[in-house]
Parts: structure tokens; sequence; C-alpha cells
């Protein structure tokens, strides 16, 4: 079954750091460009960062820059989010997200992990 | 505060047809792609259009996209029950280097 599958979520206090992990499953991960996408809770859809499939080519929104570090590991099929200094705004569920084949954006989700930054 | 516009509701009966309007910039939809995606709650997103106006297989035909200069709609035509979740739109943006969404709209079957 082609899925992805996030981990890694939970309570963090402010300053502190986690690392989320999506594992990919029924499809050959390593040709497909990833992404991260949270939503606050009862918010919208915020794009996180990208990493293209051989992981030269990344993009991270402003709002996580310097402090969020995307990779992959193409042998272990699995997408990786490590988050630093996090702050209450980071309080959210995070998406893993695959674009398709041609490039087209987001094609496939996973179901998401829970992220709550508080003290 | 999105860089994408969209309606915060829309609504409409069985049936009807229903647009919902994104609004952005030069930078993005004036020079991007537009896609659409539908959020059921508690769901995770589903892509319902991409490339603008081009959907995927196994999302029915009811579901249309367009886009003229710096604005996209989606279209919904012939409106079920089950159409009744979260919308929005995203584009890619030359300025910020990066992927941007719409506020999202929530349209209410009636």
């Amino acid at each position: 079954e082609v899925q992805l599958v996030e981990s890694g979520g939970g309570l963090v206090q402010p300053g502190g750091s986690l690392r989320l992990s999506c594992a990919a499953s029924g499809f050959t991960f390593s040709t497909y460009n990833m992404n991260w996408v949270r939503q606050a809770p009862g918010k919208g859809l915020d794009w996180v960062s990208s990493i293209s499939s051989s992981s030269s080519t990344i993009y991270y929104a402003d709002s996580v820059k310097g402090r969020f570090t995307i990779s992959r590991d193409n042998a272990k099929n699995s997408l990786y989010l490590q988050m630093n200094s996090l702050r209450a705004e980071d309080t959210a569920v995070y998406y893993c997200a695959r674009d398709d084949y041609h490039g087209w954006f987001f094609d496939l989700w996973g179901r998401g992990t829970l992220v709550t930054v508080s003290s | 505060q999105s860089v994408l516009t969209q309606p915060p509701s829309a609504s409409g009966t069985p049936g009807q047809r229903v647009t919902i309007s994104c609004s952005g910039t030069r930078s993005n939809i004036g020079s991007n792609y537009v896609y659409w995606y539908q959020q059921l709650p508690g769901t995770a997103p589903k892509r319902l259009i991409y490339g603008n106006n081009q959907r995927p297989s196994g999302v029915p035909d009811r579901f249309s996209g367009s886009k003229s200069g710096t604005s996209a709609s989606l279209a919904i035509s012939g409106l079920r029950s089950e159409d009744e979740a979260e919308y929005y739109c995203a584009a890619w943006d030359d300025s910020l280097s990066g992927r941007v969404f719409g506020g999202g709209t929530k349209l209410t079957v009636l």
C-alpha cells in the first residue's frame, strides 16, 4: 500500500527540540520530492519545508528558517524534520507530503503527528 | 495573514454549483500553477486540482479549476452533502521562494 506515516510528535517546552520522522512505503521513495506541511489547531495549512529527491535542493518557510532542518535517508525510505528552538506558535499537526513523479505539489499525504509546544 | 486570499466561507444547496475564489499576486498565481486541496473534518488534505485545471484520477469531474491573471477559482457542480469540507488553494511564490496556501474556505452544504 502506498502510504506515509509520521511519528515523533509530542509535548515539548519552549526552546526545546524535537525530531519528526516520516516512513514511506509502497513507492520508490528516492525518486520523489518530499515536504512538510503543518496545521495549527483550528487554522489553515502552512507549508514548512521541501527537499528534492537527491537532497540537492531544499527550501524553508521564513518562519522556520534557521531553526528547522529537513533531511531524508533514501536507503531507509524516510523523511525527517529536526526542529530546534521551538516556540508556542510551532504547535500544530505536522504532515509529511509527497510531490508526484512529475513534480506537481502534494499528491500524497500522511495522517500527521501533533507537536505541542508548551510549558 | 495568508499570502493567497480566499473567502472564509461558502455555501450551497444540493445540486447547486458553487465557486471558491483564490486571489494572489504576479509572484505567485500570476506566474505559477495553482493547486486545490479538500480537507474533510479530521482528515489529511486531498489533492483535487493541479496545474490550474487538471484533475487527478479518481476526482469527480464535478470539480474543476480555472485561472485568470492573478486569481483562480474552484468550481463544484452538482453539490453533494459529502462535499462539505475545507478547501485550500496553493501555489509557488517566486518572491518568497516557497510554497504558499490560501487561508481556506469552509464549504457548507445547506
